[in-house]
């Protein structure tokens, strides 16, 4: 059962870069069956899809964030990473690595990381 | 940029059924959008309820059910119980390795 988890620092400042690390276990990063990828949540609304990437380097992108956003990934420490620049307070969210698992005829998310707020604050 | 579009709230009575709908401001739904449903309850990270359609995931009741009604996927509860009540999120895939969520409904069981 792969399980995640994320980590990173609570509080960024205005205009600086959100930088979190989610950490895969029970599974390989290098699995071929799994993409890799983040969701956010602001306080009280929607959730919104971020990213995803595979091991190999392949990388999808919402198009509203994607002049902001990078995903990589780490396969020697079996996690990956998300990276958000120019921040303001309306990225302050809740943010959910999550597994997209992908087999023939399906694509979904089936695992979540407990999640993890970011506030944007001087 | 096509949005997905979900009712906003839905309000149902213990033991009745109700149908929540995911849909595309542009275009139909199908199995290639590989609709997924999402359960979250207050304070808790969402938990994957069913996906490609309609397929539960492990533990979900067999009172949800997952299709695709018209130009829409659907989420239907037959007999909804009180601890049903919840927010329910639709992902779809856009193509090109993107995926958009609704806005989510918020189902009340009263």
């Amino acid at each position: 059962q792969v399980q995640l988890q994320e980590s990173g620092p609570g509080l960024v400042k205005p205009s600086g870069t959100l930088s979190l690390t989610c950490s895969v276990s029970g599974g390989s990063i290098r699995s071929s069956s799994y993409y890799w990828g983040w969701i956010r949540q602001p306080p009280g609304k929607g959730l919104e899809w971020i990213g995803i990437i595979f091991y190999g380097g392949n990388t999808y992108y919402n198009p509203s964030l994607k002049s902001r956003v990078s995903i990589s990934v780490d396969t020697s420490k079996n996690q990956f990473s998300l990276k958000v620049t120019s921040v303001t307070a309306a990225d302050t969210a809740f943010y959910y690595c999550a597994s997209h698992r992908r087999d023939v005829g399906s694509w979904f998310v089936d695992h979540w990381g407990q999640g993890t707020l970011i506030t944007v604050s001087s | 940029q096509t949005a997905v579009t979900q009712e906003p709230s839905f309000s149902v009575s213990p033991g009745e059924t109700v149908t929540l709908t995911c849909g595309l401001t542009s275009g139909s739904v199908s199995s290639t959008s590989y609709p997924s449903w999402y359960q979250q309850t207050p304070g808790q990270a969402p938990r994957t309820f069913i996906y490609s359609t309609n397929i539960r995931s492990s533990g979900v009741p067999d009172r949800f059910s997952g299709s695709i009604l018209g130009n829409k996927a659907a989420l239907t509860i037959t007999g909804a119980q009180a601890d049903d009540e919840s927010d329910y999120y639709c992902m779809l895939y856009m193509g090109s390795g993107i995926w958009v969520f609704g806005g989510g409904t918020k189902l009340t069981v009263l």
